[in-house]
């Protein structure tokens, strides 16, 4: 079935640099929508990116992802972490129904 | 602005005891799910519908039901409330499963 994977249950980074959240994806579908979602600490989900369109790449706040249908992957970048970057971070498939990855935790320390 | 609004916000249940979590979504969307989310864990889809008066299970439905009585409505119930089942529960909407999903603010639930 599909299905949403992202390696790293924990990221723990200096403030300053690059962050690459890693998701690959399963799916039956030759058109999905890929999501980024944020989560901070004692706060709902939102969303931070959303792409359907092969090799380009898509930004908000700072973040970027392409999705890469070749490879199932949907990467999550930024060129230099912030104190305020710390937050849970799932990545998402929406075809027939929504399925989310297990989560990223990113730590930014001093 | 979107808005997704849940009841009650918090929680204490007894073992056993019947809850109702409550949602209501003032954004027309079609699709609304119910999720929950563990402490230090990620959101496991329980419950979804895209349509009133009809719902779909999600990944983990077993202990729950889900009534979509209207478009704006979408309510989760534990009929027989475990201690397993202590949780934030969170409540979102979205146009089709391609739009962005928004989510309410959870309800803290805890059953002792």
């Amino acid at each position: 079935g599909d299905s949403v994977t992202q390696t790293e249950g924990l990221v723990t980074l200096t403030e300053g640099l690059p962050v690459m959240l890693n998701c690959t994806y399963q799916t039956i579908y030759s058109n999905p929508f890929l999501f980024w979602y944020v989560q901070h600490l004692n706060e709902s989900p939102r969303l931070l990116l959303k792409s359907f369109t092969d090799n380009k790449r898509t930004e908000h706040q700072g973040f970027h992802a392409t999705l890469h249908k070749s490879s199932s992957s949907f990467h999550l970048q930024k060129s230099s972490a912030q104190l305020s970057d710390s937050a849970l971070y799932y990545c998402a498939l929406g075809n027939n129904r929504i399925f989310f990855g297990d989560g990223t935790q990113l730590v930014v320390k001093p | 602005e979107a808005a997704v609004t849940q009841s009650p916000r918090s929680k204490v249940a007894v073992t056993g005891g019947k809850v109702t979590l409550s949602c209501h979504q003032t954004n027309n969307h079609d699709y609304m799910y119910w999720y929950r989310q563990d402490t230090g864990h990620g959101l496991r889809l329980i419950h979804y519908s895209y349509v009133a008066d009809s719902t779909e299970k999600g990944d983990i439905p077993d202990g729950y039901k889900a009534s979509r009585p209207s478009q704006e409505n979408f309510s989760l119930i534990l009929e027989l409330a475990s201690l397993s089942q202590t949780a934030v529960y969170f409540c979102a909407s979205s146009v089709g499963t391609a739009g962005e999903q928004y989510f309410g603010p959870g309800t803290r639930l805890t059953v002792l």
